[in-house]
C-alpha cells in the first residue's frame, strides 16, 4: 500500500517569501502524485499533479512541484507567498493501476503580513 | 456545468443512529468516490462506485455502505454511528477512464454525540 508523509503540520512564511511544503511517498513503483489545497469549510481543489513525463509540474496560483524519484519526494513550492495562499495543503498518491488515493495528514500554511 | 454538490452541509446525530449523505456528481462524471476526513487529518478513502457497483474499498467496516444511481448521483450510508465517525465526508467525481482527475464536493460535516 501507498503511504504519504508530509513533513511539518504547520508552516509559517512572510508575505513575499518562498513557500516550501514537503511531501514524501512510500512505494516501490512511483505513483501518480498530487497536491490539493483546502480552504476553511470547503472541499479539496487540485493544485497540480504528476503522472508521467516532465518531473517539474506547474500548477495553478503560481505553485509548482518537482518529482524526484531518487528521493521519493514531491515537494510543493511557490516563489512568493501571498496572503490568499493561507490554507491547508494535502499531498496525495494514486497507484497508477489503482483507484484509491492516499493522502498525507496535511500542512497548514500561514502567511504573515 | 455544475460542480459536485453534497447534502446536507451539516448534520448532528447520536451514537447508534443511522445517517445518509448525498452527492451529485459533476455533469457527465460516472465514477464517485467517498472519503472521510477526521479533524486534523487527511481524507481517507472509503469506497468508489462505478456503474452502480462498488469498485474498490478502503479500510472501513461494512456498516459503511453506499449506492450509486443511474444518474450517477450517490449516497453514503453509515449504520450504528460511533463517536469516531464524526468527520467531514467528502465525495469526488470523475470519469471512469480518468480517475486521477477527481473533483471534490464541499463535504458534509457529521457530528456524532
Amino acid at each position: 500500500a501507498q503511504s504519504v508523509t508530509q513533513l511539518g503540520s504547520h508552516v509559517s512564511v512572510s508575505e513575499g517569501a518562498l513557500v516550501l511544503l514537503r511531501c514524501n511517498y512510500s512505494s516501490s513503483v512511483p505513483p501518480y502524485l498530487f497536491w490539493y489545497v483546502q480552504y476553511p469549510n470547503q472541499g479539496l481543489q487540485l493544485l497540480l499533479k504528476y503522472t508521467t513525463g516532465a518531473t517539474l509540474v506547474k500548477g495553478i496560483n503560481g505553485f509548482e512541484a518537482e518529482f524526484k524519484k531518487s528521493e521519493t519526494s514531491f515537494h510543493l513550492t511557490k516563489p512568493s507567498a501571498h496572503m490568499s495562499d493561507a490554507a491547508e495543503y494535502f499531498c496525495a498518491a494514486l497507484a497508477n493501476t489503482g483507484n484509491q488515493f492516499y493522502f498525507g495528514t496535511g500542512t497548514s500554511l500561514t502567511v504573515i503580513p | 456545468e455544475t460542480g459536485v454538490t453534497q447534502s446536507p452541509t451539516h448534520l448532528i446525530k447520536t451514537r447508534g443512529q443511522q445517517v445518509t449523505l448525498r452527492c451529485s456528481s459533476q455533469s457527465g462524471h460516472n465514477t464517485v468516490s467517498w472519503y472521510q476526513q477526521a479533524l486534523g487529518q487527511g481524507p481517507q478513502f472509503i469506497f468508489q462506485y462505478y456503474r452502480e457497483e462498488e469498485n474498490g474499498r478502503g479500510n472501513f467496516p461494512p456498516r459503511f455502505s453506499g449506492l450509486q444511481f443511474p444518474n450517477y448521483s450517490s449516497e453514503l450510508n453509515v449504520n450504528a454511528l460511533e463517536l469516531d465517525d464524526s468527520a467531514l465526508y467528502l465525495c469526488a467525481s470523475s470519469f471512469w477512464y480518468s480517475t486521477d482527475t477527481q473533483y471534490f464536493g464541499p463535504g458534509t460535516r457529521l457530528t456524532v454525540l
